[in-house]
């Protein structure tokens, strides 16, 4: 059962570009939607996070969207740069950081073109 | 100085081998989590513990087990290592508060041969 669902697998953008994840989730119980970032042989670290209460969050070049009644949010990277590539994850828990932990996206892979 | 820390970095051993992963956070943090990543990239949480309570175990083989010392260590131990057993592991670690952002160790490479 997959609880978050990530699209696309993988995704090439140009730099300068706007690259866009999208997640989907099934648990309505969930509150919170956490973006990991990883680098090659890094363990995952946090981008961004929003709670259901707001509709969008911005953190720099960085956008969370999230829509409640469609169960969806995704990521926005605007002006990307070569080094945004990396493998992207989205997450959900029903208790932030706590005991339940996060719920993980199968992650997107992306790489900004120079 | 290291948030969360992992050791060993890589780690190769034979089939039906037992090891062990050992884990520590600098944080302050009381809740504390095993995941394991597969091959795909695929994040998926093994256990959790709080307060030196297991708090979630998943579908995860009792081969593997985590054992706690204090609240600053959780380490992992798996027993009769098997080939589907090779994944990377990450220790991470948070404070048991509602939005609290999860930290990650750099991951150990487990490869069962």
């Amino acid at each position: 059962q997959q609880q978050v669902k990530q699209s696309p697998q993988s995704l090439i953008v140009q730099k300068g570009g706007i690259s866009i994840i999208n997640c989907a989730y099934e648990n309505t119980a969930f509150d919170y939607f956490p973006w990991y970032q990883q680098f090659p042989g890094k363990g995952p670290a946090l981008l961004i996070a929003i709670r259901p209460d707001v509709s969008e969050k911005k953190e720099g070049r960085f956008t969370i969207s999230f829509n409640k009644s469609a169960k969806q949010f995704s990521l926005h990277i605007m002006d990307s740069q070569p080094g945004d590539s990396a493998t992207y994850f989205c997450a959900a828990s029903t208790d932030g950081g706590g005991a339940d932990g996060l719920t993980f996206g199968k992650g997107t892979h992306l790489i900004i073109q120079p | 100085d290291t948030a969360v820390s992992q050791t060993p970095k890589y780690l190769v051993t034979q089939m039906g081998n037992d090891k062990s992963i050992k884990c520590e956070q600098n944080l302050g943090h009381d809740t504390m989590y095993w995941y394991k990543q597969d091959s795909k990239k695929f994040l998926k949480i093994m256990f959790s513990y709080n307060n030196k309570e297991l708090i979630i175990n998943e579908t995860v083989p009792n081969r593997f087990s985590p054992k706690s010392p204090d609240k600053a260590h959780l380490n992992l131990h798996i027993n009769s290592l098997e080939l589907g057993d090779s994944a990377v592991y990450f220790c991470a670690s948070s404070l048991a508060q509602n939005g609290n952002t999860i930290y990650f160790g750099e991951g150990s490479w487990l490869t069962v041969v």
